[in-house]
């Protein structure tokens, strides 16, 4: 049973452009969380969904941030305009239909900002 | 809102000493806690959840033990090898409702040989 994966590990953007991050949950798991990693900060809850859902949103920046987790396919946190304090980790995690079970996470995304 | 310490920030220890973690939570009623260990540049490895009706929970070399009504956990890892040279971060979830967990800033923490 493969873990959370997270592609692309690295990924690099200048100003102004987006990037989109993906993430495919361990097998039989249907939550999906996403947290973010800023430089020398703690890790600090973005979003949980559920397939076709959003379910908690309240960690999430109120612009250019946007997240899904289609029917089909990995969850997908995108953000537009990306600026230099998006620079950091972004982790995404996954637990079984029992929600509240250990969550599993992926080995992360490091976005940089040019 | 739940807040997570943990103290020290960072911890340097000789090889075979045994490593105290503490973690502290200001909203007591939790529905569990975890502790995850996270390599550089890597993800987070979960280590031990300790439910809100537990007192401790042990694998191994380590041991968690939890108190609810003073806001406080412990990781006690015996006899501290180079290879446990990590960032040791705890978490908790609510206990009323969601998912989400709120990390404490993390212990990095050196084991000299």
């Amino acid at each position: 049973n493969a873990g959370v994966m997270q592609n692309p590990r690295h990924l690099v953007r200048r100003r102004g452009q987006e990037a989109r991050l993906r993430c495919s949950p361990m097998k039989g798991h249907s939550h999906v969380y996403w947290y973010r990693q800023l430089p020398e900060e703690g890790l600090k809850f973005m979003v949980y969904l559920q397939k076709e859902n959003i379910i908690d949103e309240s960690g999430m920046p109120k612009e250019r941030f946007s997240a899904e987790f289609p029917k089909e396919g990995p969850s997908i946190l995108r953000i537009q305009q990306v600026v230099r304090g998006d620079s950091a980790a972004y982790f995404c995690a996954s637990s079984p239909p029992l929600a509240r079970e250990t969550q599993y996470f992926g080995p992360g995304t490091r976005l940089l900002v040019l | 809102k739940q807040e997570v310490t943990q103290i020290p920030a960072a911890l340097s220890v000789p090889e075979g000493e045994n490593l105290v973690l503490n973690c502290s939570f200001t909203d007591s009623a939790i529905y569990n806690l975890q502790w995850f260990r996270q390599d550089p540049g890597k993800g987070l490895t979960s280590l031990l959840l300790i439910q809100s009706s537990q007192r401790e929970q042990t694998s191994g070399r380590l041991n968690a033990s939890l108190d609810k009504s003073s806001g406080r956990s412990t990781l006690y890892i015996a006899a501290s090898q180079p290879g446990d040279s990590a960032t040791y971060l705890c978490a908790v979830i609510r206990g009323a409702a969601g998912n989400k967990l709120t990390f404490g800033g993390g212990t990095r923490v050196l084991v000299k040989p």
